[in-house]
């Protein structure tokens, strides 16, 4: 499975946009990129994914660097409930299926 | 509001003991995923089924631990005989892989199940 490399912590202030950064240097031309966050006491949750373009959802912004060795995931505007740990993989179902692996992610910290 | 069940959400247990974690996918998925997690190893993958049948299991201890579908709408994680270094919370996901459709969009966890073996 392709790595990923996250920090292990940041802080943002409320209210404040957040740059969550992923490394995935190895990454094949299949790799999808997956973002998921974990809050304290509860499972994974999807937050975003995408494969070569920019990606908008409800919660979040991916933006993939062109040569897709590294992504950013965005909040626009952090709130408390953003506190968790977020988690950047990489899955690529044709080739290796759709079970997916999880690094040590990045805890984000959310300061009132 | 569909989401993945799991039960018990808390075990105690003694060191010894046969250990039964359930799991009731989303209604459709037929995708299940079984994960454990403590805090020296993270999330760490022990199996994976695809239509009921297992496609992955590398990540299990096949000594003591078996994963199996009874059914589409019950998946099981089972622990014989357990140990203290078995503690853990254990999560459950469940997806959908379409025909056609590359992989599927994302997986959705359950609460958790959280064994302590004394």
């Amino acid at each position: 499975d392709a790595k990923t490399t996250q920090p292990n912590s940041m802080e943002s202030n409320e209210e404040e946009p957040v740059h969550l950064p992923c490394n995935h240097s190895t990454i094949s031309g299949t790799d999808y990129i997956h973002w998921y966050r974990q809050l304290p006491s509860q499972g994974p949750e999807y937050v975003i994914h995408g494969l070569t373009s920019n990606v908008n959802n409800r919660m979040a912004s991916l933006a993939i660097a062109e040569d897709r060795k590294s992504s950013t995931l965005i909040l626009h505007r952090a709130t408390l409930r953003d506190a968790a740990v977020y988690y950047c993989i990489l899955r690529d179902p044709p080739n290796t299926g759709n079970q997916f692996y999880f690094g040590t992610g990045t805890s984000l910290t959310v300061i009132p | 509001d569909a989401r993945v069940t799991q039960t018990p959400r808390h075990k105690v247990t003694e060191m010894g003991q046969e250990v039964t974690m359930r799991c009731q996918p989303i209604l459709g998925h037929n995708t299940v995923f079984w994960y454990r997690q403590t805090m020296m190893q993270g999330l760490e993958l022990l199996a994976y089924f695809r239509n009921r049948a297992p496609l992955d299991d590398s990540g299990m201890p096949k000594d003591r631990f078996s994963a199996e579908m009874p059914d589409a709408t019950l998946a099981t994680l089972k622990i014989q005989p357990s140990e203290p270094r078995d503690s853990a919370v254990y999560f459950c996901a469940s997806g959908l892989v379409q025909t056609g459709v590359r992989g599927f969009t994302e997986a959705f966890f359950g609460q958790g199940t959280r064994l302590t073996v004394v």
